[in-house]
């Protein structure tokens, strides 16, 4: 996926540790999103950015938070992690403005035991 | 909380049949995004077709927009083994009474396509 990183690619975690995930994209876009998959659900939004240190919630926020110390990298925390938790993480970048098509890295795929 | 419903939710074909799936939504939007995902992997975005436009053509895709019935179809003429895929559809919606508006996804529609 072009311009666009998530690492790890996958991770397990216990219950109750501190997970960091990482986004990183090379195009300098303003835009970019972290994104849950369960099946069952489909995608859901965690958190957003509009740019350096510009975040807020998405429909699925509880239990995540973000920070965006510079316009590459987005990352996503989850601060003690849950079972709950388990899914696929896809972060995406915005290409054409805020009501343009995304762009979606790789996932990171994460269970927590 | 999902906006767009894809119907149906499972699809299966022969290769060079076309395939064809429908996308219906709540409130009125901006534009429609149609989505495809292959297993294990991201998202791609394979077409936009805003609320003025009707249809849409990219390839062997091709996009239908009705807004008076709140509806889209995405056909895939000529599939493909290639097109074995989950095909999402997504619109903007507020998240929140007021809020801005985030791109938010259907459940997917699955497409299986058989040599």
């Amino acid at each position: 996926d072009a311009g666009i990183t998530q690492s790890p690619r996958h991770k397990v975690t216990e219950t109750g540790t501190p997970v960091t995930l990482r986004c990183h994209q090379t195009e300098n876009h303003r835009y970019m999103y972290w994104y849950r998959q369960d099946p069952g659900h489909g995608l859901r939004l965690i958190h957003y950015s509009y740019g350096v240190k510009d975040t807020d919630k998405g429909e699925v926020s509880d239990g995540y938070s973000v920070s965006r110390s510079k316009t590459e990298d987005f990352l996503l925390t989850l601060e003690s992690a849950t079972s709950s938790q388990t899914s696929v993480y896809f972060c995406a970048i915005s290409l054409q403005g805020e009501r343009g098509g995304y762009t979606f890295g790789s996932g990171t795929r994460l269970t927590v035991v | 909380s999902q906006q767009g419903e894809e119907d149906p939710q499972a699809l299966s074909i022969q290769e060079g049949e076309n395939a064809t799936m429908n996308c219906s939504y709540k409130t009125s939007i901006n534009n429609l995004q149609w989505y495809r995902q292959n297993s294990g992997r991201g998202l791609v975005h394979l077409i936009l077709i805003r609320s003025n436009e009707r249809e849409k053509h990219s390839g062997r895709l091709r996009v239908t927009l009705d807004t008076s019935k709140k509806s889209s179809s995405l056909l895939i003429t000529a599939s493909r083994a290639a097109d074995t895929a989950s095909y999402f559809c997504a619109q903007f919606r507020a998240l929140t009474q007021g809020g801005s508006e985030k791109l938010v996804f259907g459940k997917g529609m699955k497409l299986t396509v058989n040599p």
